[in-house]
């Protein structure tokens, strides 16, 4: 299996722009989770989905932030209106069970100018 | 919620000495409890956990204790290498249905 894959790893533009950072879990996962990596705040989950159905968006910031998950294979993450301190390191994982080993994408680093 | 703290934030400890790092958590009713490394550059990929109902589990030089009573768990890799160097993160879940609940992270740098 080719993994967790995300696209794109590396995205920079501008405050105010619409940014969608997309995750494809390993195949035959139930779980799919988004999370922020800061520096100053470490590893936030920002939601998780079971069976596509999100299940927690507690961690997600703000209404400028919304995700997807369309079908299994198939999740997007969308900024809009994006600002500075959006930017960070956005990792995708996925597992067979909630609280089972989760595999980690390469993640999209986020700059916002 | 479940909240767990990791120490130290950075560790340096020279090549084929033993590295430490402790984790404590909040939620009694967490039984799975993971160990990540992540290198520069990668997402964090696991690299032991352990359950409650399991006191101490080794894999070659990487070893985690679990104090449930205590409420806190361990990591402890021996004979360390330059390649150890990395970030490590602990984390805490209940039951299948719940999300990891990720400790801060340790930087671990290893001199030879």
């Amino acid at each position: 299996d080719a993994g967790v894959i995300q696209s794109p790893r590396h995205e920079v533009t501008e405050m105010g722009q619409e940014v969608t950072l997309r995750c494809k879990p390993i195949s035959g996962h139930d779980y799919l989770f988004w999370y922020r990596q800061t520096m100053m705040r470490g590893l936030e989950l920002l939601i998780y989905f079971n069976n596509n159905v999100p299940i927690d968006d507690s961690g997600m910031p703000e209404d400028r932030f919304s995700a997807k998950m369309p079908n299994a294979s198939f999740s997007t993450l969308k900024i809009q209106p994006s600002e500075p301190r959006d930017s960070a390191v956005y990792f995708c994982a996925s597992s067979l069970w909630g609280g089972e080993t989760q595999y980690f994408g390469p993640g999209t680093r986020l700059l916002v100018l | 919620g479940e909240n767990v703290e990791q120490h130290p934030s950075t560790l340096s400890v020279q090549e084929g000495d033993s590295a430490v790092i402790k984790c404590t958590y909040s939620d009694s009713a967490s039984n799975y409890f993971p160990w990540y490394k992540q290198e520069l550059g990668k997402g964090p990929q696991l690299i032991i956990d352990i359950r409650s109902n399991v006191g101490e589990k080794k894999d070659q030089r990487i070893a985690v204790t679990l104090n449930k009573t205590a409420k806190h768990f361990s990591l402890h890799i021996t004979e360390t290498q330059p390649e150890d160097s990395a970030v490590y993160f602990c984390a805490a879940s209940r039951d299948s249905g719940y999300a990891l609940n990720f400790g801060k992270g340790t930087s671990l740098l290893v001199t030879p």
